[in-house]
Parts: C-alpha cells; sequence; structure tokens
C-alpha cells in the first residue's frame, strides 16, 4: 500500500516559469513533509520541509503548500531555473509511532528548458 | 563535516558472489538507514538503526539481506548471494532528530551491477 502518491511523474517546464509538483498521503498521523532534490549521481538533499501546524512555508523561490484537510501537499518553483532540473521527491514520517521511516514518493523528473 | 560517506561507488559482480556496502555515518547522528533506489520501485527503506540497534528491517527484501552497525560510526549492509535483480543504488542515510523524524543527509550512493 503507497502511502505518499506524487504526481506528475514528469513535468517540463520553460525557464522563469513556475513548477508545481503535488503529493497525497493516507497515514493522518504524519507529522513531517520534507521535499527531497537528486541530481543524477548523487543522493537526494532536503530542500525544504513542513510540519502541519502551518499552511505554507518559502524559503526563497521554493515554497510548500500543506493542506491538511485534503491530506495535500505540493512543491512550487518560482521562477524555475535550468539548474533546478533534477529529480524531487515528496516524502512523509511520523516521530511517535514510527520513528525515523521516511515514506516516499515515486518521484518527479523536472526538466527546466532554457 | 564530511558527511555520510558510503563505499563502493560502484560495484560490478557475478550472481552469486558476496556483496558488502559500507556506510561510516556523520557523527553525532544517532539514526541510519540504508535505502534502495530503482525505476520500478523507487526508493524504498531496507533498515533502519537507532543507537547502533536495528529498529525496522521490514523492507529487507529477504533472507540474502543483511545488515550490521558494530558501532555509532560504521555500517554494513551485504548481499549473499547476490542475484541480477538487486541491481539498484543504495543510499546510505543518517540522521540526528528526535524520535528521527527529521532531515536525512545522504550518501552518494552504491551504485551494484550483478551480472
Amino acid at each position: 500500500q503507497q502511502q505518499v502518491k506524487q504526481s506528475p511523474q514528469s513535468l517540463i517546464v520553460q525557464k522563469g516559469g513556475i513548477s508545481i509538483i503535488n503529493c497525497a498521503y493516507e497515514n493522518t498521523a504524519f507529522d513531517y513533509f520534507p521535499w527531497y532534490q537528486q541530481f543524477p549521481g548523487k543522493g537526494p538533499a532536503l530542500l525544504i520541509a513542513i510540519r502541519p501546524d502551518v499552511s505554507e512555508k518559502k524559503e526563497g523561490r521554493f515554497t510548500i503548500s500543506f493542506n491538511k484537510s485534503a491530506k495535500q501537499f505540493s512543491l512550487h518553483i518560482m521562477d524555475s531555473q535550468p539548474g533546478d532540473s533534477a529529480t524531487y521527491f515528496c516524502a512523509a514520517s511520523n516521530g511517535d509511532t514510527n520513528a525515523g521511516k521516511s515514506t516516499f514518493g515515486d518521484g518527479t523528473t523536472l526538466t527546466v528548458k532554457p | 563535516d564530511a558527511g555520510v560517506i558510503q563505499s563502493p561507488r560502484h560495484e560490478v559482480t557475478e550472481m552469486g558472489q558476496e556483496v558488502t556496502l559500507r556506510c561510516k555515518p556523520i557523527s553525532g547522528h544517532d539514526y541510519l538507514f540504508w535505502y534502495r533506489q530503482t525505476m520500478m520501485r523507487g526508493l524504498e527503506l531496507l533498515i533502519y538503526f537507532n543507537n547502533n540497534v536495528p529498529i525496522d528491517d521490514s523492507g529487507m527484501p529477504e533472507d540474502r539481506f543483511s545488515a550490521k552497525m558494530p558501532n555509532a560510526s560504521f555500517s554494513t549492509l551485504k548481499i549473499q548471494p547476490s542475484e541480477p535483480r538487486d541491481s539498484a543504488v543504495y543510499f546510505c542515510a543518517s540522521s540526528f532528530a528526535p524520535n528521527g523524524a527529521g532531515e536525512l543527509f545522504f550518501g552518494e550512493g552504491s551504485r551494484l551491477t550483478v551480472l
């Protein structure tokens, strides 16, 4: 049973455009929702994360929007740049019942065209 | 800090051989995770440790896989005997967050090819 569903699988955006990646989760006990960025040949690296006590978090061009009632969260990349081309993973975890056990989405391959 | 260090970066072996992957977590991190990444299955959690103790190994595919963490600075993932379907990138990650529900720091991965 997949607990975190991510879409789209791939995304092509023009330079300067907005990239939007969505994730939906099932387990209401999740309390930490990070996004990881992975470049070819590298391990995933944390990009931005949110906890369910806020509905939005912004760091530079990257914003997470969180909808607790819908059990959805999304990553928005404003003014997308070719250097943002990478694979993005959403994840979810719960610190109390499944300490350390992050569940990842399937990933979205983003291509930003110059 | 040097980050999570994995070795080898690339391993090519023949079916039936033993494979050992190694990981050095970030100093001070008390959680260590082994993930496997494939195109078909994405990122799968195989096993994780807290303070060197295995907490959840439900993701280990079968008895051919084993993992150990003899001390806070070293862990191994062993596959014996290896099979072509084990070909994947294996990532080690560590974390220091309370209850583990925090940022994962990944190594650069070990790309395994089993012929």
